[in-house]
C-alpha cells in the first residue's frame, strides 16, 4: 500500500541549532516527493520538491532535502533554525499520471526554543 | 488576488444549517481539490476536479456536495453536518498534464459544527 511515514510527531530544537525532519515513503511507482509547511491557521506552503535529477534539492527559507531511493527516504534539513520556522511540516508523495493525487504524512510539529 | 483564495476563513454552523465554502484559484490551473484536515489525522483528500469534471470522490458522505462551475472556482456545499465534521477544509489547485503535480493550497476554512 502507498504510504508516507513521518515518525516524529513533535520536535523541539533550539534557535540556531540544526534540524532534520524524517520522511519515509512506500510507493510502487517512481515517486515525486514534496515537503510542505503549515503555520497555525494557514494553508500549506510548498517548501521544496523532487522530481528527478540531483537527489539533493534546495527549497525556500534555507531548507533542503535529500532523496535516498535505497532507504525510501526524503528527509528535510536546515543548518540553522530560526524562531519563525516553528510550524507543522508535511511530507507528501505523488506520481505522474495520478491526476495530482498526493499522499500526505501525518506531519511533524516543530517548536523552536529561544 | 493571487494564488488560491478561500472564503469564508471561519464558519460556525448548526447541524441543520446549509452553507457553502468557496475556493478560487488565480493560477490558470485546470485541476482543483478539496481536503479535510482534522486534528491528529493526515490530510484527507475529499474530491478532485479535472477540467471541471469530478474525477475522484473518496467515499465522502453525501452531506458534502462539491460543485465546480469552471476551472477557476470550486464550491463545497454543506448540509446536515455532524460535529465530527468540524475541521479545516483546504482547497488546492494544480496544472494537470504537466510532468509533475505540484499543488498550491489556499489558507483554508475553519469549520465548527455545533
Amino acid at each position: 500500500a502507498q504510504s508516507v511515514t513521518q515518525p516524529d510527531i513533535h520536535i523541539t530544537v533550539s534557535e540556531g541549532a540544526s534540524l532534520e525532519l524524517r520522511c519515509n515513503y512506500s510507493y510502487g511507482a517512481t515517486p515525486y516527493l514534496f515537503w510542505y509547511v503549515q503555520s497555525p491557521g494557514q494553508g500549506l506552503q510548498l517548501l521544496l520538491k523532487y522530481f528527478s535529477g540531483d537527489t539533493l534539492v534546495q527549497g525556500i527559507k534555507g531548507f533542503e532535502a535529500e532523496f535516498k531511493r535505497s532507504q525510501s527516504s526524503f528527509n528535510l534539513r536546515k543548518p540553522s533554525v530560526h524562531w519563525s520556522d516553528a510550524a507543522e511540516y508535511f511530507c507528501a508523495v505523488g506520481a505522474r499520471g495520478s491526476q495530482g493525487n498526493l499522499i500526505f504524512g501525518k506531519g511533524t510539529k516543530l517548536s523552536v526554543k529561544p | 488576488e493571487t494564488g488560491v483564495t478561500q472564503t469564508p476563513r471561519h464558519l460556525v454552523m448548526g447541524m441543520t444549517n446549509k452553507k457553502s465554502l468557496k475556493c478560487e484559484q488565480h493560477l490558470g490551473h485546470n485541476a482543483m481539490y478539496w481536503y479535510k484536515q482534522s486534528a491528529k489525522k493526515p490530510l484527507e483528500l475529499m474530491f478532485v476536479y479535472n477540467f471541471k469534471e469530478q474525477t475522484e470522490n473518496n467515499s465522502v458522505p453525501s452531506r458534502f456536495s462539491p460543485e465546480c462551475p469552471n476551472s477557476s472556482h470550486l464550491f463545497l456545499h454543506l448540509h446536515t453536518l455532524q460535529p465530527e465534521d468540524s475541521a479545516l477544509y483546504l482547497c488546492a489547485s494544480s496544472q494537470e498534464g504537466r510532468e509533475y503535480n505540484e499543488q498550491f493550497f489556499g489558507p483554508g476554512t475553519r469549520l465548527t459544527v455545533l
